[in-house]
């Protein structure tokens, strides 16, 4: 199975800030690397798919980068809707595997 | 806009069963790969089964490999997940999310499983 790891655990930042989350695959899976958002009681929401393609409807303050085994979220300038945790996941192959999760908090 | 909505949730004892349904709305259900995902309480996403756009393949997590059957029916817009021989560590909110790309598109709300004596 592909192991997904991300750093860091928990971030905390502030309106406005620049922050990073990067996703490591134990293996290289290409561009198959998604991004998810998701909040307290909510269903995670898709941001990013095949590494760097934005979904439809999502701020252009979310970017993603990488290829092979070492992947990047960013959001160029925090907004306090923002404040949530996020998800990596591998589609490469079965099992789907997902990141632990960062938690980017005030 | 697409919708889906999960069902059959639900306390079942160690050992019991369960089958989650989810209903889906707003686009061709039968050109789309459909997945399960779950979340135990306070804790990350799991990865739970996959099944393809005809049913024809499907997929398990090693951890419900065995006791879970994933199943759809495209007639009636529903995917289904046939849960058996259930243990604490299932208890958990089951999303079904629709496939695109490697990546899961749009989620349902969840339902939520508890599995407990």
């Amino acid at each position: 199975d592909i192991q997904m790891t991300q750093s860091p655990s928990s971030v905390s930042a502030s309106v406005g800030d620049r922050v990073a989350i990067t996703c490591r695959a134990s293996q290289g899976i290409s561009s198959w690397l998604a991004w998810y958002q998701q909040k307290p009681g909510k269903a995670p929401k898709l941001l990013i798919h095949t590494a760097s393609t934005l979904q439809s409807g999502v701020p252009s303050r979310f970017s993603g980068s990488g290829s092979g085994t070492d992947f990047t979220l960013t959001i160029s300038s925090l907004q306090p809707e923002d404040f949530a945790t996020y998800y990596c996941q591998q589609g490469s192959s079965f099992p789907r595997t997902f990141g632990q999760g960062t938690k980017v908090e005030i | 806009q697409v919708q889906l909505v999960e069902s059959g949730g639900g306390l079942v004892k160690p050992g019991g069963s369960l089958r989650l349904s989810c209903v889906a709305s707003g686009f061709t259900f039968s050109d789309n790969y459909m997945n399960w995902v779950r979340q135990a309480p306070g804790k990350g996403l799991e990865w739970v089964s996959y099944i393809s756009a005809r049913g024809t393949i499907t997929y398990y997590a090693d951890s419900v490999k065995g006791r879970f059957t994933i199943s759809r029916d495209n007639a009636k817009n529903s995917l289904y997940l046939q849960m058996n021989s259930l243990r604490a560590e299932d208890t958990a909110v089951y999303y079904c999310a629709r496939g695109i790309t490697g990546a899961e598109e749009y989620w349902g709300q969840g339902t939520l499983v508890t599995v407990s004596s």
